[in-house]
Formats: structure tokens, C-alpha cells, sequence
């Protein structure tokens, strides 16, 4: 089925720093959602977009809704170690169903 | 954020044996709920959407008969799993769809997923 492209796949980075992963589509989404996901656990949302060019922030996480609806980018700073999980877009567009992207895992060495 | 449970959280069976899932969304009300799949390190695969007090609708090559949906209440959708089989065992997650309050509050349209399923088959 169709699933969004999200990349990157996986990230390694150093406690600390900046993180930021993206996610495009050949098609427009009318919402775009944020999600994190820990081992053995269901997704958490972090961030949900509405309008295209909204950017919002929760905490130390920051997300854009493109302008032209078709992507997104979600932002961490500061990492800190609780970070460490799978990060999931996703897309709603008329249907009711949410279209996935693969998914980002990132690991944080201390 | 809304809250959506799952139980139970883990389930280990029988081959032949049938195992039910519920799905609950405590603090919103929900006419449409999702039940997916997860394999390990992939995605989400959704499996059906379950309307409130219609027949699911399933995706394809997902087996209605195998996986029968019941979708009673606003808060309540359970997933049974018909004569499992050893290949039937993975993590399966619920969700339901919060669309607020008609008129009040900000606009909302999210999915809230459960803390999942792990069902293992022997």
C-alpha cells in the first residue's frame, strides 16, 4: 500500500546534540501526524499538523507542516538519552486511514 | 493526550484456540477505531477499520473470517483472532480516531493508539 517516505532510517548521535528527520509524499495530506514509538509499546503522538506552513512545538520537539502538504519535518533538540525510540510520520487525507511513513530510529550514545 | 488501552498486553495460546482483544478508548468517545499489525523493526500494517455499529472494513488480503472486528460501543472495539496459528503471532495495536466536540474547542483529528498487543501462538 501506499506509505510515505521517511527518512533517515536510522540516526546516531551524540547526547546533546540536534535531531531532525523529514518525511515526503508524491500526494497531499490534509493532516500530519508525529509519533514515537518505544520497544514492545504502542505509538505515542508527539505532534499533530493541521494547516500547511503550521509549525508547532511540544517541549523540545518542533514540526512543519510543508506548505505544499505533501511533507513534514520534525525537529529535536537537545537530545537527552529518553529520546532513544522509532519516530513514525504519518498522513490522513480524506479517508480516515493514516498512511505511514518507515519509520526513524534513533540512538543517542551518552 | 487521550488515553486508548489494550488487554491484554500479552497472550500466549494454543495453536487452534481463539483469542480476543479489547480495545478501549477511556476519556473520548469513538466511532472509528483501527486495529493494526506490527512485525518487528516495520511499520504499521493496518489490518481493518472498525466503525460503531457497522461491519468493519478490511484491508486487503486481511481475512474478515479470521479476524472478526466488534465495534458495540463508542469506547469499546475487540479484535478476535479465529483458530490461531503459529504465523498469527505478532504485536497488534489498536487505535481510535478523537474528532473532539463538534463546535467546541480547537479543531482535532488524531489517532490515539493503544499500548498494544503481543500475542504469541503455540
Amino acid at each position: 500500500g501506499q506509505q510515505l517516505n521517511q527518512s533517515p532510517q536510522s540516526m546516531f548521535i551524540q547526547e546533546g546534540e540536534d535531531v531532525s528527520m523529514n518525511c515526503t509524499s508524491s500526494s497531499i495530506f490534509n493532516t500530519w501526524l508525529w509519533y514515537k514509538q518505544d520497544p514492545g509499546e504502542g505509538p505515542v503522538l508527539l505532534i499533530a499538523l493541521y494547516k500547511a506552513g503550521e509549525l508547532t512545538s511540544n517541549g523540545r520537539l518542533t514540526a512543519q507542516f510543508g506548505i505544499t502538504r505533501k511533507d513534514s519535518f520534525l525537529n529535536i533538540s537537545a537530545s537527552i538519552p529518553s529520546d532513544v525510540g522509532i519516530y513514525f510520520c504519518a498522513g490522513l487525507q480524506g479517508a480516515q486511514k493514516l498512511v505511514f511513513g518507515q519509520g526513524t530510529r534513533l540512538t543517542i550514545n551518552p | 493526550g487521550a488515553v486508548v488501552s489494550q488487554h491484554p498486553s500479552r497472550v500466549i495460546c494454543k495453536s487452534g484456540t481463539s483469542v480476543k482483544i479489547e480495545c478501549r478508548s477511556l476519556d473520548f468517545q469513538a466511532t472509528t477505531m483501527f486495529w493494526y499489525r506490527q512485525f518487528p523493526k516495520k511499520s504499521l500494517m493496518l489490518m481493518a477499520t472498525s466503525n460503531e455499529g457497522s461491519k468493519a472494513t478490511y484491508e486487503q488480503g486481511v481475512e474478515k473470517d479470521k479476524f472478526l472486528i466488534n465495534h458495540a460501543s463508542l469506547t469499546l472495539s475487540t479484535l478476535t483472532v479465529t483458530s490461531a496459528h503459529p504465523e498469527d503471532s505478532s504485536f497488534y495495536i489498536c487505535s481510535a480516531r478523537d474528532q473532539g466536540l463538534a463546535g467546541v474547542g480547537p479543531f482535532t483529528d488524531t489517532q490515539y493508539f493503544g499500548p498494544g498487543t503481543r500475542l504469541t501462538v503455540l
